[in-house]
Order: C-alpha cells, then structure tokens, then sequence
C-alpha cells in the first residue's frame, strides 16, 4: 500500500487559506489521492480526491505535483469549523489481498480565531 | 449527506452476547463495508460486499459476520461481544472497487462491551 506521510498539526487564522501538506512517494499510477477530515465524534467526510490534475469543488482545492509524490489541500478561507483532523490517503482498489482504505494519524488543522 | 444511516448510533452491551448493526444506504451503490477505528489503529477494514448475498472479509474479521440481503442493507453481526470489540463502527458506501470509486462513511455506531 502507498503510505502517506503529514505532519500532526499546523493552525491558521480564520478567513485565510489553509495548506495541508501530505507527501506519498510510493503511490502506484493509478492510485488516487482522497483527503476526508474528521470532527470529532463524527464519520469521516470526504472532501477531494483527484489522480494527477488538480481538483477544485466547492470545499476545497487539490493540488498534486507533477511526479505524485505529494499533494496539497488548499482550504481557501478557513473557518472555525474547518477545525479537523484532515486524512491524506491513497485509495488502493479492492481485490488481491485484503483491502485497506489506510487512514494515518492525519493532521489537525485548528483554526484560530 | 451521503444517505447512509447507521442503526444503533450507541449501544452498551454485556460480554458473551450478541450484537448486530445495521446499515442502510439510499444510493444503490453495489459496494459496502464495514469499518472499526480505534485510537492508535485508526480506520481498519472488517469486512465488505459486492452486490446481495457476496461478501469477503476485510484485515480485522475475525469474530465478525456480516450478511447482505437486500442492496440497501448491510449488517454486521458480533456472535458474541468481547471488550476488545469495544469500538466505533463506521459503515460505508462506493459504486465500485476502483481507486477512482468514492468511498462515504456514515456517522458511526459506538459500540461498548462491558
């Protein structure tokens, strides 16, 4: 499975942009990059994904570089609830072994006010 | 909303018995899955379904069944609850088993074994 790596937490301030930074150098070329976020007590929330062309949809934006090896999620104007852990993940397809959908330990984006 | 209820949302039940949770979509999507996440583990896949009556496990299966007879129903039965089992269950939902096939979670079921 391709990993991915992020760091634990960063903040920012309410009404700018938020970068969430996620590196994932072994992903396969035809693996998709998801990002979901997480509050507290609640499912995970898909956001984005996209495979190697940016994304935009109404929550956030995707930025992936030219060799796959990272990604960024841009959250254009954070609000205090876009507090989260927000999860990176490659999403391996089913069938083979046993799937995995390998959510990490993310990383948690406090928005201040 | 990605029209899937999970039902209980919150159960405390005794070691040794039973316990089953439901799942139901409102999407028609072929696949579901059952998921545990646990602090330090996060999100593990238990088991999941390609269509009524076609299931397979997942990497944490074992003390788990599950079955599927209807498309919009998935339930996940613990023969008999052990502490371990003590967790929150996420159901989800895709149309496929391809990477580029979305996979929603519902809100959860918390379950307790005491």
């Amino acid at each position: 499975d391709a990993k991915t790596t992020q760091p634990p937490s960063m903040d920012c301030a309410e009404g700018r942009a938020a970068n969430l930074p996620c590196n994932h150098s072994t992903i396969s070329g035809n693996e998709y990059v998801y990002w979901y976020r997480q509050i507290h007590s609640q499912g995970p929330q898909y956001i984005i994904h996209g495979l190697k062309n940016n994304e935009t949809n109404e929550m956030a934006s995707l930025i992936i570089t030219e060799d796959r090896k990272s990604s960024t999620l841009i959250l254009p104007h954070a609000t205090l609830r876009d507090t989260a852990v927000y999860y990176c993940i490659v999403r391996v397809p089913l069938g083979g072994a046993n799937s995995k959908l390998t959510f990490g330990k993310g990383i948690t984006l406090s928005v201040r006010p | 909303d990605a029209g899937i209820t999970q039902s209980p949302r919150h159960k405390v039940t005794e070691t040794g018995t039973p316990v089953t949770l439901r799942c139901h979509q409102t999407e028609n999507h072929r696949y579901m899955y059952w998921y545990r996440q646990d602090p330090g583990h996060g999100l593990r896949l238990i088991h999941y379904s390609y269509g009524v009556k076609d299931t397979d496990k997942g990497e944490v299966s074992d003390g788990y069944s599950v079955s599927r007879s209807k498309t919009e129903d998935f339930l996940l039965t613990l023969e008999s609850a052990t502490s371990s089992q003590t967790s929150v269950y996420f159901c989800a939902i895709s149309e496929g088993r391809y990477s580029g096939n979305t996979i929603y979670f519902g809100e959860g079921s918390w379950l307790t074994v005491v």
